[in-house]
């Protein structure tokens, strides 16, 4: 079965930190990728995805996510955090074609100011 | 062009009661998911509709809760004798079309509380 795995639910950083939150899946095709934020208050919002080609994509806000297959991983990543990224973020994943996300547990990122 | 609506943004119901949630989808958009998502969970996918249609409802309880998208108006999730473990944020999302080459758009969630 589809599943994916976030491996820190709860992260804390200090401004200017960089950040990396660990997604991997579990599906045997070909996929979709995202990662979602929702900022507190907020509805979910898509940070970037990835379909094909580059498997290093750009997001908004300086976020950017590598694809590795071999390691089935969609790590998050940005350089230099802000107090404003303060969030919870969410690694989905869908088979190309398909329409049913599978949704990861969430990481909450707290940074300090 | 206004976002995924969705309303009650806050439901609280007693046990053996029944919770309506709407959500109205993006302007041009035909394809509405909904989710629940539990306490320290991730989301997890319930149900796909079209317009008039269920697509996959493989992750909606057997039992108790329905769904529908109909012609005209929002779509709803139905939860008949709401028990305690109903209790959640239910989150609906939309799309122009029902293959992942799209986005899906959230909505901001509803947050049922079952007394």
């Amino acid at each position: 079965a589809q599943s994916v795995s976030q491996h820190n639910h709860h992260v804390i950083l200090s401004e200017a930190a960089s950040l990396e939150l660990g997604c991997n899946y579990s599906y045997g095709g070909t996929v979709n990728l995202f990662w979602y934020v929702q900022y507190p208050g907020q509805h979910l919002q898509l940070l970037l995805k990835y379909f094909s080609g580059d498997p290093l994509v750009k997001g908004i806000k300086g976020f950017e996510a590598e694809f590795i297959k071999s390691k089935f991983s969609f790590n998050l990543r940005k350089p230099s955090v802000q107090w404003s990224d303060t969030a919870e973020y969410f690694c989905a994943v869908t088979n190309t074609g398909g329409f049913k996300t599978i949704f990861g547990a969430g990481t909450r990122l707290f940074v300090k100011a | 062009n206004a976002g995924v609506m969705q309303n009650p943004r806050h439901l609280v119901r007693r046990r053996g009661q029944e919770a309506r949630l709407r959500c109205s989808p993006m302007k041009g958009h035909s394809h509405v998911y909904w989710y629940r998502q539990l306490p320290e969970e991730g989301l997890k996918f319930m149900v796909y509709l079209q317009k008039e249609n269920i697509i996959d409802e493989s992750g909606m309880p057997k039992e108790r809760f329905s769904a529908e998208f109909p012609k005209e108006g929002p779509s709803i999730l139905r939860i008949q004798q709401v028990v305690r473990g109903d209790s959640a944020a239910y989150f609906c999302a939309s799309s122009p079309a029902g293959t992942f080459d799209n986005e899906q758009f959230f909505g901001p969630g509803t947050r049922l509380t079952v007394l």
